[in-house]
């Protein structure tokens, strides 16, 4: 029973092409997350969405757009991909989006775009 | 601004010792989480131990202890009777808010490899 999975694990893509990450959490949390980490293992916040809300949106580049359906849901989808693209995307989820709670991380998918 | 520091890129722990990894932070918000969390070479992000800017007493988890010193903004991850297991990265972050009506910002330092030698 994954608590937070996405989906998939690797993802070898072309410049240029469109793709999507998927993420879910069966936590029951109402927020959730995209971080990406570069091969330098920084971790930086992409967007928290809190109940299928966007809260935060880090400064990243509109051809990276989250989806959530609903809140076990967020989605990644990224148009145009780019060679500074590839990186390890995290999905994570906490209970609330206030600094209460421990957030819990899905387990990565590793983007190479060639 | 929110920052979190994080100045040891790498360590090294002789197995059985105790380690401290230093963790520094800066925020106005009065309402905060601190949180380390450890990365093994498999790459997953596992959550260690969490400490909330009003808790009086530092945190604790097994051989995981959090040296929380609020007016200095540290909040240093001790781990006691280093195991070869351990050997990772390390994060520190912070989030702040309270609830989902003051959702803050989540923050990560730069990280420190923790190397335990046998």
């Amino acid at each position: 029973d994954t608590a937070v999975s996405q989906t998939p694990k690797y993802l070898v893509t072309q410049m240029g092409n469109d793709k999507s990450i998927k993420c879910e959490q069966n936590l029951g949390h109402d927020t959730m997350y995209w971080y990406k980490q570069d091969s330098k293992k920084f971790l930086k916040i992409m967007f928290s969405y809190n109940n299928k809300e966007l809260i935060i949106n880090e400064t990243v580049p509109n051809r990276f757009s989250p989806k959530s359906p609903d809140k076990a849901h967020l989605n990644l989808h990224i148009n145009s991909l780019e060679l500074g693209d590839s990186a390890v995307y995290f999905c994570a989820s906490s209970q609330d989006a206030g600094g209460g709670t421990e957030a819990f991380f899905g387990q990565g998918t590793r983007l190479t775009v060639v | 601004a929110q920052k979190i520091t994080q100045t040891q890129p790498g360590m090294f722990v002789q197995e059985k010792e105790a380690v401290t990894l230093d963790c520094t932070y800066d925020t106005s918000d009065p309402s905060y989480g601190l949180f380390w969390y450890k990365q093994p070479s498999s790459g997953e992000m596992i959550f260690l131990i969490y400490q909330g800017s009003y808790d009086q007493q530092n945190a604790t988890e097994g051989r995981y202890s959090l040296n929380f010193q609020k007016a200095r903004k540290s909040a240093n991850l001790v781990i006691s009777a280093s195991q070869l297991g351990d050997s990772a990265m390390y994060f520190c972050a912070m989030r702040e808010g309270t609830g989902n009506t003051n959702a803050g910002k989540s923050t990560f330092g730069d990280g420190t490899t923790l190397t335990v030698k046998p």
